[in-house]
């Protein structure tokens, strides 16, 4: 099945930085979102991205799908940003399908 | 708009004891995706549904575990006889084209 990696595992970044997120995938897709999933469990929705740029106030992303990549930003990262954040794929076979998750990357926003 | 509603959130069973999940997808969207998620994983692909059919049942263990989604009503999750390595959080997602909505999980706690 289709393979899917997330770095770094774990990130700590002081309140107004920015960070990148990485997600590789192993083969094309049709469906590549992102999630947040905050400290009480709870996922949400960020972005639909299976190619090209999207923006959503402080969090954009950016699919390269030739390259099997996606990109998430943080920028003036605030302490309610802090979670876990999935790359989640369904690969390219013509019908919707589940979605593979990677391992995340879990990221802590200190004062 | 509604979004994708589980219940319960939280479920203690003891061990031997049966659990029902269940999922009510958000409206107009006939696609339901169960996913288990264990204690600092990530979340795995369970069974995949439409109305009165189970399309990908291919995450799904081969005992105890069953699903459905009928015509009328939410789709329901069934663990009979639990084992504490049942215990996780269950999630739900449903679709109407491509994007994956998830719910808030229902919370299994095996005692």
């Amino acid at each position: 099945g289709i393979q899917v990696e997330q770095s770094p595992p774990d990130l700590i970044l002081q309140e107004g930085a920015n960070s990148t997120l990485r997600c590789n995938f192993s083969d094309s897709v049709n469906n590549l979102q992102w999630f947040h999933q905050n400290p009480w469990g709870q996922l949400i929705n960020l972005f639909y991205i299976p190619s090209g740029t999207k923006q959503n106030g402080r969090l954009s992303a950016t699919t390269v799908a030739t390259e099997r990549y996606s990109l998430l930003y943080i920028s003036s990262s605030q302490t309610t940003d802090s979670g876990v954040y999935f790359c989640a794929v369904a690969p390219n076979t013509g019908t919707a399908s589940k979605l593979t998750f990677g391992t995340g990357t879990r990221l802590q926003v200190t004062l | 708009n509604a979004g994708v509603m589980q219940n319960p959130r939280h479920l203690v069973r003891r061990r031997g004891q049966e659990a029902r999940l269940r999922c009510s997808p958000m409206k107009g969207h006939s696609h339901v995706y169960w996913y288990r998620q264990l204690p600092e994983e990530g979340l795995k692909f369970m069974v995949y549904l439409q109305k009165e059919n189970i399309i990908d049942e291919s995450g799904m263990p081969k005992e105890r575990f069953s699903a459905e989604f009928p015509k009328e009503g939410p789709s329901i999750l069934r663990i009979q006889q639990v084992v504490r390595g049942d215990s996780a959080a269950y999630f739900c997602a449903s679709r109407n084209y491509y994007e994956q909505y998830f719910g808030p999980g229902t919370r299994l706690t095996v005692t």
